[in-house]
């Protein structure tokens, strides 16, 4: 069962960095914080995950608020191929089943 | 990185058909891959999990002797839709983890997009 609630849909400038939150008030403390990314009629995306440490790759920042019960993901300079729908989805250290919400859907405005 | 492939990425069938659809992980061994079915605009609903030389474990609701799962190698599940009927149009999506490496996240193919007429 998904433990994460995320807003259904987002719009953000094309440029401009993009802000997707997640909450996950039930999260554990053995329990990662995954982002993916779904565009249109492909497999979703790996993005970034941490556990409790914010994260910085070459697509996006994760930030987890000190408590872990809540989390941001960051596209700094959002682009229009970043439209997607964003799923933020909580994982335990021994488990690998993932469970998606229903994600946020993110258009990036021209 | 790692990938995952999946084929075929379209099937249309004839009601009645039995459909088989590989996953296959194509830089690395995967003991454990995953099938995952998603209709149209709702997310995406883990159907079962395949174990390499054992039986695939599956989600509730989920007929397993209409989905049957082999998972003979360390590189290669199959998922096949036995006897489909047109409410079992939906696309079909694999995943996998590196082997013995722990959080580790999954990879997707690229789905497939099974028609039933």
């Amino acid at each position: 069962d998904a433990k994460t609630t995320q807003p259904p849909s987002m719009d953000c400038a094309e440029g401009r960095a993009a802000n997707l939150p997640c909450n996950h008030s039930t999260i554990s403390g053995n329990e990662y914080v995954y982002w993916y990314r779904q565009i249109h009629s492909q497999g979703p995306q790996y993005i970034i995950h941490g556990l409790k440490n914010n994260e910085t790759n070459e697509m996006a920042s994760l930030i987890i608020t000190e408590d872990r019960k809540s989390s941001t993901l960051i596209l700094p300079h959002a682009t229009l191929r970043d439209t997607a729908v964003y799923y933020c989805i909580v994982l335990p250290n021994t488990g690998n089943q993932f469970y998606f919400g229903t994600g946020t859907s993110l258009t990036v405005i021209p | 990185g790692a990938v995952v492939s999946q084929h075929p990425s379209w099937v249309i069938c004839k009601s009645g058909t039995s459909v088989k659809i590989e996953c296959r992980s194509l830089d690395f061994q995967a003991t454990t891959m995953f099938w995952y079915r998603q209709f149209p605009k709702q997310s995406l609903m883990l159907m079962a999990t395949s174990n390499e030389g054992s039986k695939a474990t599956y989600e509730q609701g989920v007929e397993k002797d209409k989905f049957l799962i082999n998972h003979a190698s360390l590189t290669l599940s199959t998922l096949t839709v036995t006897s489909a009927h047109p409410e079992d149009s939906s696309f079909y999506i694999c995943s996998a983890s590196r082997q013995g490496i722990s959080n580790q996240p999954q990879h997707f193919g690229d789905g497939t997009r099974l028609s039933i007429l």
